[in-house]
């Protein structure tokens, strides 16, 4: 079974629309979650922490439910900019390595 | 302004060579990693290093070697014992302690057997 895993689309939105992601975990002790951005060829980078309570940064709402065991990424009013591939990516415990999703692919068409 | 370089960019390998790929970061992060990524595989980890002088495998360390003489430098070095090298390799560092941080990454470089 795989530690975390993600629906790999694609997902083709228009522009202006929502478009919501969700990514599983397998180890309930898991203890920090993020999500990272990866464009084309390009090394991944942050895009947001997730915590317990829900967070939201500008359009992206991240939510984290413990009990269920999975993350979701909520992207509103989607950009041509957006289009990346989002990754999930689960920390089991402090002071080792990250495991990372295999990606989630978003289109965002005009 | 602080990150993490990764050179070559792009490297080329002979069947049969051995390789080392450079990582250096100036973010006074003590531990720093390495990834492999392949089309449709995501992020698999070779090494990482919580401390200089200490490294502990990772998924896939077969055919691969690292050192860590100093807190800003992990090279890696792919040697003639990995099958299938030609991948984008990902360096990445963290604070220690930092649990509820994410990396910061390298570039990557991008290694082809030829």
């Amino acid at each position: 079974r795989k530690e975390v895993e993600q629906d790999p689309g694609p997902f083709n939105v228009p522009e202006g629309a929502t478009v919501a992601f969700n990514c599983t975990y397998s180890n309930s002790a898991s203890q920090s979650f993020f999500w990272y951005r990866q464009d084309c060829r390009k090394e991944p980078k942050l895009l947001m922490s997730v915590y317990s309570s829900g967070n939201e940064d500008g359009r992206f709402t991240a939510q984290l439910n413990r009990a269920s065991q999975y993350i979701s990424l909520l992207i509103r009013d989607s950009k041509l900019s957006d289009s990346a591939t989002y990754l999930c990516v689960v920390n089991l415990v402090s002071g080792y390595a990250l495991n990372f999703g295999k990606g989630t692919s978003l289109l965002v068409t005009p | 302004d602080g990150g993490i370089t990764q050179s070559p960019k792009y490297l080329f390998r002979k069947e049969g060579q051995n390789v080392t790929l450079s990582c250096e970061q100036n973010l006074n992060h003590d531990a720093m990693y390495w990834y492999r990524q392949d089309p449709g595989q995501g992020l698999r980890l070779i090494y990482y290093s919580q401390i200089v002088n200490d490294f502990q495998k990772g998924d896939i360390a077969e055919g691969y070697s690292v050192s860590r003489e100093k807190k800003e430098s992990f090279p890696l070095t792919v040697t003639s014992a990995q099958k299938n090298p030609t991948a984008f390799y990902l360096c990445a560092s963290r604070d220690r302690g930092g649990a509820n941080y994410g990396y910061t990454f390298g570039s990557g470089t991008r290694l082809t057997v030829v």
